[in-house]
């Protein structure tokens, strides 16, 4: 069975600063995605990025970046010079099998961030 | 690029009431659909599985004769909440694998309120 676990269920920081969203998953497949997405108050999903576990690069996307750690099968997400627009529930996410897309996510619990001005 | 039209995206309705969602995937076929709930400041859970021309799969505790799940072509999947309560409102969204750029494409979800 898959599991992830997001410790963090609140989070709020002042704007510019820097934040760190923690993921920890289980699976027990060699072969896997991990994925985070944002949560607007609207509902829908945002994706974000997704991950598959034969890459352990980390990834740097404008402010955004994430640090894949299959050492500590952790899959932990910063914000750099965080933004009121930043303010949303994050999830973590994780499928399992060959091809992403095959399998329903598994998601996390979610981490609310507020940013406040 | 791919698009899964969910609609309604908000709906109330009153208690013993069904109340029908539908997920329809534009431009790309479909034969699987992913039916997540996600109660107020919780996370998405997995409902069911839908694939056309058979009978939807449902996750332990989900309730096949309270939500029925329809899949009657590769381009249209159902939910409907029969008999719906109170504590059925939720945000319902469903999920078509394969197609977004992340290997999923969500719909933009249903928030169901029943009164």
């Amino acid at each position: 069975a898959q599991k992830v676990t997001q410790a963090q269920t609140e989070i709020s920081v002042v704007e510019k600063e820097d934040v760190t969203l923690d993921c920890v998953y289980e699976t027990r497949d060699t072969t896997y995605y991990l994925f985070w997405y944002k949560q607007p108050p609207s509902g829908e999903l945002v994706f974000l990025i997704r991950r598959n576990s034969f890459d352990e690069q980390n990834e740097i996307s404008g402010r955004y970046s994430w640090n894949f750690q299959k050492s500590t099968s952790s899959f932990n997400f910063t914000i750099t010079a965080s933004q009121v627009v930043d303010s949303a529930v994050y999830f973590c996410a994780l499928s399992a099998g060959w091809a992403s897309g095959n399998t329903p996510l598994v998601f996390g619990k979610g981490t609310r961030l507020s940013v406040i001005a | 690029g791919a698009v899964v039209s969910q609609h309604p995206s908000r709906v109330i309705c009153k208690s013993g009431t069904s109340v029908k969602i539908e997920c329809r995937s534009l431009d790309f076929q479909a034969t699987t659909m992913f039916w997540y709930r996600q109660f107020p400041k919780k996370s998405l859970m997995l409902m069911a599985t839908s694939n056309e021309g058979s009978k939807a799969t449902y996750e332990q505790g989900v309730e096949k004769d309270k939500f029925l799940i329809n899949h009657a072509s590769l381009t249209l999947s159902t939910l409907t909440v029969t008999s719906a309560h109170p504590e059925d409102s939720s945000f319902y969204i469903c999920s078509a694998p394969g197609t977004g750029f992340d290997g999923y494409t969500f719909g933009s979800g249903t928030r169901l309120t029943v009164v």
